[in-house]
């Protein structure tokens, strides 16, 4: 299994301002996934992050609101730009099993953000 | 696309009450299917998982079968315990290479 720390565990952010979530995984992997969970709700995939190419992002979310950077096969980074309060909620980072994973993703604790 | 619905929730069960969440996908392919549970204030932990029809997942007393022909995973305990309160939810992966996609979650109450 991955270990994977997430930073900041949560913020409380002001309107307007963005905010960058740093994921580290414990072993070298080639996709990461960023999910967002809003309050209440069942995860969404944001976008897909593989090393050295751009990240896929999910119909409604762009590049613009939410820049990735995958700098190498242990760390991605995901910005919450220009954030609203409709911004607020935990935002978590997955990893595929490995290499004889059988499917499964691990999950970062997840950072939990409110924005006033 | 690939869909998974759970159950509505929330459940509220007593202390070793038998459990059932219901589980139902689709899917163009032959997906693996998960459950994973978020404890209060946690991430997201696998549960337990099958990746192949017929197979059976089991974890700390949870189970769930895969079931081709109704498209279900249900996942069931035999008796529950108040440490078992958390947001279950199952999710389907159609390679080992894509998203997963999730269900809306349940939310399991279990009182003493």
């Amino acid at each position: 299994s991955a270990v994977i720390s997430q930073k900041p565990s949560r913020d409380i952010c002001q309107r307007g301002t963005s905010l960058t979530i740093q994921c580290q995984v414990d072993s070298q992997v080639t996709m990461m996934f960023w999910y967002r969970q809003q309050p209440g709700q069942s995860l969404t995939l944001i976008a897909t992050a593989n090393q050295g190419s751009e990240a896929t992002y999910e119909s409604g979310f762009v590049i613009d609101k939410f820049p990735i950077s995958r700098p190498n096969l242990t760390f991605s980074t995901l910005t919450v730009s220009n954030m609203s309060p409709e911004d607020s909620s935990i935002y978590l980072c997955s990893v595929d099993g490995g290499v004889r994973g059988t499917g499964e993703l691990f999950f970062g604790e997840g950072s939990r953000l409110t924005v006033l | 696309g690939n869909s998974v619905t759970q159950m509505e929730g929330p459940v509220t069960l007593s202390e070793e009450a038998f459990l059932t969440i219901n589980c139902t996908y689709t899917a163009t392919g032959y997906p693996s299917l998960f459950w994973y549970v978020q404890y209060p204030g946690e991430g997201l932990q696998l549960l337990l998982k099958a990746t192949k029809a017929d197979d059976k997942g089991s974890n700390k007393g949870f189970e769930a079968t895969y079931r081709k022909e109704t498209t279900s995973f249900h996942l069931e305990k035999g008796s529950v315990q108040v440490s078992d309160s958390a947001v279950y939810f199952c999710a389907l992966r159609e390679t080992s290479g894509s998203r997963l996609t999730f269900g809306e979650g349940t939310q399991l109450t279990v009182n003493p």
